[in-house]
C-alpha cells in the first residue's frame, strides 16, 4: 500500500531563515515522489519530483528535496525563505503497483514572518 | 501550451440541485483525475480515467457522484441532489498517462451548496 505522512500541519519561519517541511512515505515498490505547492486560491503547481534518478532533487524557486530510502523520507528544504513562499505544500507518492494513482499527504501550511 | 482548464470557477447551488463540473485536460494527455479538497483538508481522490480503460471509481463518496470522459478528452463530474457537505473545491488534473508521470492541475471549481 502507498501512503504519505506530512509530519507538520503548520510551519512558521522568519524571512531569510531555512525552511524544512517533512514528509515520510510508505511504499512497497519503487516510488515516485512529488512536492506540490498551492498558493491561496490558486491551483497546485509542481515544485519537484523524484523518479529513481539522483536522490537529491532540485526544484523551482530554490527548493530541493532528498530521497532517503533508509528513512523512507522525502523532506523539502530551502536555504532562505521568501515571503512569496507562504503557501500550502503537499507531498505525493505514486508507486508502480498503484497503476497511475497518486496519494497525497494532508498538507503543510507554511507561514513566513517578515 | 494551454494548461488544464476547469469551469465554472465558482458555483453556488441550493441543496438538492444537481451540478455539473467540467474539465478540459492538456491536449494529448490520456490520464485524467478528479479530486476534492475540503476547507483545510488535503486532496481526496475521486475518480481516475486512463485512455479507453474502465475508470477507477474507488474514491467516489456516494452514488450521487458520477463522472464521464467523452472522446478521451473533456470530462464532466456530476453531483446529483447536492448536500451541504459537498461544498469544496473540485480539482482536475491530467498527465501523459505513463506510469508515475507528473500530474498537471487545473485551477479548480469552488462549489458552495446552500
Amino acid at each position: 500500500a502507498q501512503s504519505v505522512t506530512q509530519l507538520d500541519s503548520h510551519v512558521s519561519v522568519s524571512e531569510g531563515t531555512p525552511v524544512l517541511l517533512r514528509c515520510n512515505y510508505s511504499s512497497s515498490y519503487s516510488p515516485s515522489l512529488f512536492w506540490y505547492v498551492q498558493h491561496p486560491n490558486k491551483g497546485l503547481q509542481l515544485l519537484l519530483k523524484y523518479t529513481s534518478a539522483a536522490t537529491l532533487v532540485k526544484g523551482i524557486n530554490g527548493f530541493e528535496a532528498e530521497f532517503k530510502k533508509s528513512e523512507t523520507s522525502f523532506h523539502l528544504t530551502k536555504p532562505s525563505a521568501h515571503m512569496s513562499d507562504a503557501a500550502e505544500y503537499f507531498c505525493v507518492v505514486s508507486g508502480t503497483n498503484t497503476g497511475n494513482q497518486f496519494y497525497f499527504g494532508t498538507g503543510t501550511s507554511l507561514t513566513v514572518i517578515p | 501550451g494551454a494548461g488544464v482548464s476547469q469551469s465554472p470557477s465558482n458555483k453556488v447551488t441550493e441543496k438538492g440541485k444537481d451540478v455539473e463540473l467540467r474539465c478540459d485536460p492538456i491536449s494529448g494527455h490520456t490520464a485524467l483525475y478528479w479530486y476534492r479538497q475540503s476547507l483545510g483538508q488535503g486532496l481526496e481522490f475521486l475518480i481516475y480515467f486512463q485512455g479507453n480503460s474502465a475508470p477507477d471509481k474507488s474514491g467516489l463518496p456516494s452514488d450521487r457522484f458520477s463522472a464521464e470522459r467523452t472522446g478521451g478528452s473533456v470530462s464532466t463530474l456530476t453531483i446529483q441532489r447536492t448536500q451541504q457537505e459537498d461544498s469544496a473545491v473540485y480539482l482536475c488534473a491530467s498527465s501523459p498517462g505513463r506510469i508515475q508521470e507528473t500530474q498537471y492541475f487545473g485551477p479548480g471549481t469552488r462549489l458552495l451548496v446552500l
